[in-house]
């Protein structure tokens, strides 16, 4: 499977307690976005990474979460001190941005959920 | 920041039938148009895109139609099949060297066989 992959697909946690979830995007894809989504909504822009930079975040992102991609691959995406509001589908998506291409390919998301 | 508006939040429609999902978003430097179609719990897959030098698209049973004065952009599916039913999203990217989109709500399309 050459597309973008994400793990683990589900996670139980307690509240107050950290989760790590990592994405691979397709090889070749310079950009790498994070997303939550709720029930009923569309997919929320948390933040994006060119290559190794994170160049964006948006104001959802509270300092309990952190976003890492260290060699401009894979990515992880950290949340301390989880709380109930934080139980969403965590997708990953992967571009290779370039000129005028903008097409996100998604993967299957994490599906948080915190008891 | 770009605000999205989707409408209608379901739709429901007899096989055969045309189904229409419109947008509008506020922000005029928004230049790149994706729709997204999701599956219950799968991912969302791009079903067609329209950038803001285009006025209409087509791909098959599928067409986008963009008004850039109105700042609104519609997805048409014609013929529709049982298939079709599904979650759909439109997005509007916000221009000037950033690639970050802002989704609408969603449309449950119901095709009825």
């Amino acid at each position: 499977d050459t597309g973008v992959s994400q793990d683990p697909r589900h996670k139980i946690t307690k509240r107050g307690q950290n989760v790590t979830f990592r994405c691979d995007p397709i090889s070749e894809h310079n950009r790498l976005y994070w997303y939550r989504q709720t029930l009923g909504q569309g997919p929320e822009f948390l933040t994006y990474f060119q290559n190794e930079a994170q160049l964006e975040k948006s104001r959802l992102l509270s300092d309990r979460f952190s976003a890492e991609r260290p060699k401009g691959s894979f990515s992880t995406l950290e949340i301390q001190r989880t709380e109930q509001g934080d139980s969403a589908m965590y997708l990953c998506a992967s571009s290779w941005t370039s000129g005028t291409n903008n097409e996100q390919f998604f993967g299957p998301g994490t599906r948080l959920t915190v008891l | 920041g770009e605000n999205v508006e989707q409408h209608p939040s379901t739709l429901s429609v007899q096989e055969g039938d045309s189904a229409v999902i419109k947008c509008t978003y506020s922000d005029s430097a928004s230049n790149y148009f994706p729709w997204y179609k999701q599956e219950l719990g799968k991912r969302p897959q791009l079903i067609i895109d329209i950038r803001s030098n285009v006025g209409e698209k087509k791909d098959q049973r599928i067409a986008v139609t963009l008004n850039k004065t109105a700042k609104h952009f519609s997805l048409h599916i014609t013929e529709t099949q049982p298939e079709d039913s599904a979650v759909y999203f439109c997005a509007a990217h916000r221009g000037g060297g950033s690639y970050i989109p802002t989704f609408g709500r969603g449309t449950s399309l119901i095709v009825h066989p």
